[in-house]
């Protein structure tokens, strides 16, 4: 079965301070992997995915992704996070036919000033 | 235009109260699913439709039934209503037409309230 684990629950950073999510997957082949924002009160919005080819990806908001298949990662990064970045950030792994999702737990960024 | 639509969008109802949440797609896509978030839980899986015809159970059936009317709608029952089915909702699609059949597109969800 797939899964996902985000280790951090709540990660604070500065604005302006470069930022790295932790995301872990469990799946037996290739997989294809998600990163999700919810901003407060709002619906989904996809970061970026990575299908195949180049293990570096990025996304939208100035967002990028490495997976890494050794250390079974797909760490969500940004060089300058801006307040307008807070939110919850969803790491997700899709694999087989299904396309079923599954969701790690989430981790809540907060920016301060 | 939003291309997955969700109604209602708040619903506070009672206990055993029937509730149906509606999902509306205009993406053309085959596939749908409906997903529950929980604080602290991410987002689970409920059922997922491949077509009119194919309805499958996802991670957390129980207590829930869909319906899927037409490609375009996926509706999404609770026949009898309790609290811990409070929760948002989320409906979603994919197109297995695409190379990238695996990428799911959210609608802006569903916040129920069983009181």
């Amino acid at each position: 079965a797939q899964s996902v684990t985000q280790p951090d629950i709540h990660i604070t950073v500065s604005e302006g301070a470069s930022l790295e999510l932790r995301c872990n997957y469990s799946y037996g082949a290739t997989p294809y992997l998600f990163w999700y924002v919810q901003s407060p009160g709002q619906g989904l919005q996809l970061l970026l995915k990575y299908f195949s080819g180049d293990t570096l990806v990025q996304g939208i908001k100035g967002f990028e992704a490495e997976f890494k298949r050794s250390q079974s990662s797909f760490n969500l990064r940004k060089p300058s996070v801006h307040w307008s970045d807070a939110a919850e950030y969803f790491c997700a792994v899709c694999g087989g036919t299904a396309s079923k999702l599954t969701f790690g737990t989430g981790t809540r960024l907060q920016v301060t000033l | 235009d939003a291309d997955v639509t969700q109604t209602p969008r708040n619903r506070i109802t009672k206990t055993g109260k029937r509730i149906m949440l509606e999902c509306s797609q205009t993406k053309g896509h085959d596939r749908m699913y409906w997903y529950r978030q929980d604080p602290g839980l991410g987002l689970r899986l409920i059922y997922y439709s491949f077509d009119v015809k194919d309805i499958n159970k996802g991670e957390i059936s129980d207590g829930y039934s869909v319906s899927r009317q037409a490609q375009a709608k996926f509706s999404l029952s609770l026949e009898s209503a309790i609290p811990n089915q409070t929760a948002l909702y989320f409906c979603a699609t994919s197109d297995l037409g695409t190379a990238h059949y695996n990428e799911q597109f959210f609608g802006p969800g569903t916040r129920l309230t069983v009181l």
